[in-house]
C-alpha cells in the first residue's frame, strides 16, 4: 500500500545551520506530496506542497522538491531558527482518493 | 480563509463517560471531513472519514461503536468518545477538504482536542 518514510528525530540544530529531512514515499500512481508542521500543542499546519513530478514547493525559507526517479520529497531549509522547532510531518495524497497519508514526524529543535 | 474550529481544545473525562468533540468550518463548505488520533510524539492515525449526509468509512482496526462520526452538515462533524476508557486518552484531530474542484485543493486542520480519561 502508500506510504511515508520519514528520517527518525529528533534532529538537533544550532541556530543558522542548514536543515534537510529526508522523505520518501510509495505510491501507485502520482501523488500529491506535502510538508506539515506542528507546533506544541497545536493542530497541524501546510509548510509546502507540490502536485506533480520537478515541482518545487516553497514557504518560510523551506523548499521540498517533489522528485519521481527517487520517490523522494526531502525539506530543506538553509537557515533554521529557534522558532522553526517544532515536529515535521511529510504526508501524501495518493490519486485518486482523498485521504492523507502521514510519515512518523521528525522533531526539529533548534539551540540558539 | 479555509478555517477550522475544533472545540473542546482540552477535556477531561471519568471512565465510563462519552465525550463529543465538534469540528466546525467557519469559511468554507466541508463535504469531507477526517478525523485523526495522535499518540505522544508519535504520527496522526488517520481514524475515519465522513461525508456529509452519509455514513463515516472507519480505517481497519477503528472500533466504529466506540468512536461515533456524525457530519450532519456541511459545516459541522462531530466526534463521540463512547464510554472512554483511559486508553482512549489522546489527541484527536479533525481536518476537512477546502477548495475541492480548484487550484487551491487542500487540507485544513483544526488544533486538536486533548481528551485524557481518568
Amino acid at each position: 500500500g502508500d506510504s511515508v518514510t520519514q528520517m527518525e528525530g529528533p534532529v538537533t540544530l544550532s541556530e543558522e545551520a542548514f536543515l534537510t529531512i529526508n522523505c520518501t514515499y510509495t505510491a501507485t500512481g502520482y501523488p500529491s506530496l506535502f510538508w506539515y508542521v506542528q507546533y506544541p500543542g497545536e493542530g497541524l499546519q501546510l509548510l509546502l506542497k507540490a502536485t506533480k513530478a520537478d515541482d518545487k514547493g516553497s514557504n518560510k525559507g523551506f523548499e521540498a522538491t517533489y522528485r519521481k526517479e527517487t520517490t523522494s520529497f526531502h525539506l530543506e531549509k538553509g537557515s533554521v531558527q529557534v522558532s522553526d522547532s517544532a515536529v515535521y510531518f511529510c504526508a501524501l495524497r495518493a490519486g485518486g482518493y482523498n485521504k492523507l497519508i502521514f510519515g512518523a514526524g521528525t522533531r526539529l529543535a533548534v539551540h540558539p | 480563509g479555509a478555517v477550522v474550529s475544533q472545540h473542546p481544545s482540552w477535556v477531561i473525562c471519568k471512565s465510563g463517560t462519552s465525550v463529543k468533540i465538534e469540528c466546525r468550518s467557519l469559511d468554507f463548505q466541508a463535504t469531507t471531513m477526517f478525523w485523526y488520533r495522535q499518540f505522544p510524539k508519535q504520527s496522526l492515525m488517520l481514524m475515519a472519514t465522513s461525508n456529509e449526509g452519509s455514513k463515516a468509512t472507519y480505517e481497519q482496526g477503528v472500533e466504529k461503536d466506540k468512536f461515533l462520526i456524525n457530519h450532519a452538515s456541511l459545516t459541522l462533524s462531530t466526534l463521540t468518545v463512547t464510554s472512554a476508557h483511559p486508553e482512549d486518552s489522546s489527541f484527536y484531530i479533525c481536518s476537512a477538504i477546502y477548495g475541492r474542484g480548484g487550484s487551491n485543493y487542500g487540507y485544513t486542520f483544526g488544533s486538536g482536542t486533548r481528551l485524557t480519561v481518568v
